[in-house]
């Protein structure tokens, strides 16, 4: 079954740009999926962050689409998450998923928690 | 501001019914879009719980169920147990938020 990996560095200063990438396993990121990104604040709730299709077409969540860019690798079937300007607000685990329109998030990266502090 | 309302936390004690319910609008329930359930352990990624309303994934106990009506959706769950314990979350997607997935605030479950 298909398996999603996130990687990226743990600490991030403020003002800097924190990347992250998903790795896929078990099928092609190029199949007809919305590959998405989604974050927890620390004792917080869910938030969308945004996708990419499989034909790059992206779309944000617009509290922080001045701020996001996504991008594939489909030769790596990997995904990337880049976001500018952090500050602490920024602090989160990230987390990778996979979904088609109307549906649910499945599966899910394990998460990846990243700090921003100086 | 969650765009899904659901309550902060609800408790029962084991062998009882307890039900969260996720309310929403009608650019997202309410536009028929589906309703889907998650559960967090702690320290974990959200597991799909209920899917398109009513439907369970393989392997998760029929003491979880799914309901939805209007612009609000209901995960109830039976004969509850102490490894229930969890934070419950209800996605759906949303038509006025140019092409967005939505989700509620998180409810947490404490099994007295």
């Amino acid at each position: 079954q298909v398996q999603l990996q996130e990687s990226g560095p743990g600490l991030v200063k403020p003002s800097e740009t924190l990347s992250l990438t998903c790795s896929v396993s078990g099928g092609s990121i190029s199949s007809g999926y919305f590959w998405s990104w989604i974050r927890q604040n620390p004792g917080k709730g869910l938030e969308w962050i945004g996708y990419i299709y499989f034909s790059g077409s992206t779309s944000y969540n617009p509290s922080l689409k001045s701020r996001v860019t996504m991008s594939l690798d489909t030769s790596k079937n990997q995904f990337s998450l880049h976001l500018t300007s952090v500050t602490a607000a920024d602090t989160a685990v990230y987390y990778c998923a996979r979904v088609r329109y109307n549906k649910p998030f499945d599966p899910w990266g394990q998460g990846t928690l990243v700090t921003v502090s100086s | 501001q969650p765009v899904l309302t659901q309550p902060p936390s609800v408790s029962g004690a084991p062998g009882q019914r307890v039900s969260i319910s996720c309310t929403g609008t009608r650019s997202n329930i309410g536009a028929t879009y589906d309703v889907h359930w998650y559960q967090q352990l702690p320290g974990a990624a959200p597991k799909l719980l209920i899917y398109d309303n009513t439907n369970r994934p393989s392997g998760v106990p029929d003491r979880f169920s799914g309901s939805k009506s209007g612009t609000s959706a209901s995960l109830a769950i039976t004969g509850l147990q102490a490894e229930d314990e969890a934070d419950y979350y209800c996605q759906s997607y949303d038509s006025s938020l140019s092409d967005s997935w939505v989700f509620g605030g998180g409810t947490k479950l404490t099994v007295l």
